[in-house]
């Protein structure tokens, strides 16, 4: 079974603050992803990794960077949190060459005042 | 644009009867198509996927059809459950190959109700 944790469940953090937020997967999965979830808009992908060191702007890339030094840990770094920054964000994990279904983490829900 | 969309934002129907989920794209390189269901305060999980060379794939309670000249697809759950109550995603891949990632719709709230 593929195992994807995120670093915490629930966060409160201020506006300006640096938030970094981690996953990491057990699995050996080459291909990690960020997305956010709000309501009435779906899942929007931040950034992807397709391999360490590797990285890609998804849709909605202002105001985030990614770090993926390690094969099985992928970070999401808020530089100045701003309040249209709360969200639940999932990050995701792929094989690659096998298939295309991506796994989720449980998600941390981020709230900045 | 939004390339793949689920208009409708929410679904009730009474437990034992069909739920017709439905969704729509319009990039026509899309080659694969996925249902994810969601949880409150947990991560989707994958339910069921159609390869475009397909029309149909069954798994259970679950059956998604592809109409590819409509650029339609939709997910029927039955007899449907309460505990499928839930957030329903469809995601699209247009890439294949090493580096594939998917493309969401914004999700159907399902309510089942007893």
């Amino acid at each position: 079974d593929v195992k994807v944790t995120q670093s915490s469940r629930y966060l409160v953090k201020r506006t300006g603050e640096k938030v970094f937020l981690e996953c990491v997967q057990d699995m050996d999965h080459e291909n990690m992803f960020w997305y956010r979830q709000d309501p009435g808009l779906g899942l929007r992908l931040i950034y992807f990794s397709y391999d360490v060191k590797m990285k890609e702007k998804g849709d909605i890339p202002e105001g985030y960077s990614v770090s993926r030094e390690k094969k099985e840990r992928f970070s999401l770094i808020l530089e100045s949190a701003s309040t249209n920054q709360t969200s639940m964000y999932l990050c995701a994990t792929r094989k690659r060459y096998r298939g295309y279904e991506q796994y989720f983490g449980p998600g941390t829900r981020l709230t900045v005042t | 644009d939004q390339q793949v969309k689920q208009n409708s934002p929410s679904l009730s129907v009474q437990e034992g009867r069909i739920s017709i989920l439905n969704c729509d794209y319009t990039n026509s390189m899309f080659d694969y198509f996925l249902w994810y269901k969601k949880y409150p305060a947990e991560g989707p999980t994958f339910l069921i996927s159609i390869s475009s060379i397909k029309d149909k794939n069954e798994d259970g309670r679950f059956t998604v059809f592809l109409n590819k000249s409509a650029k339609h697809l939709s997910l029927h759950i039955v007899p449907s459950q309460p505990g499928d109550s839930a957030v329903y995603f469809c995601a699209a891949s247009a890439t294949t190959g090493a580096n594939s990632k998917l493309t969401f719709g914004k999700g159907i709230t399902l309510s089942v109700r007893p």
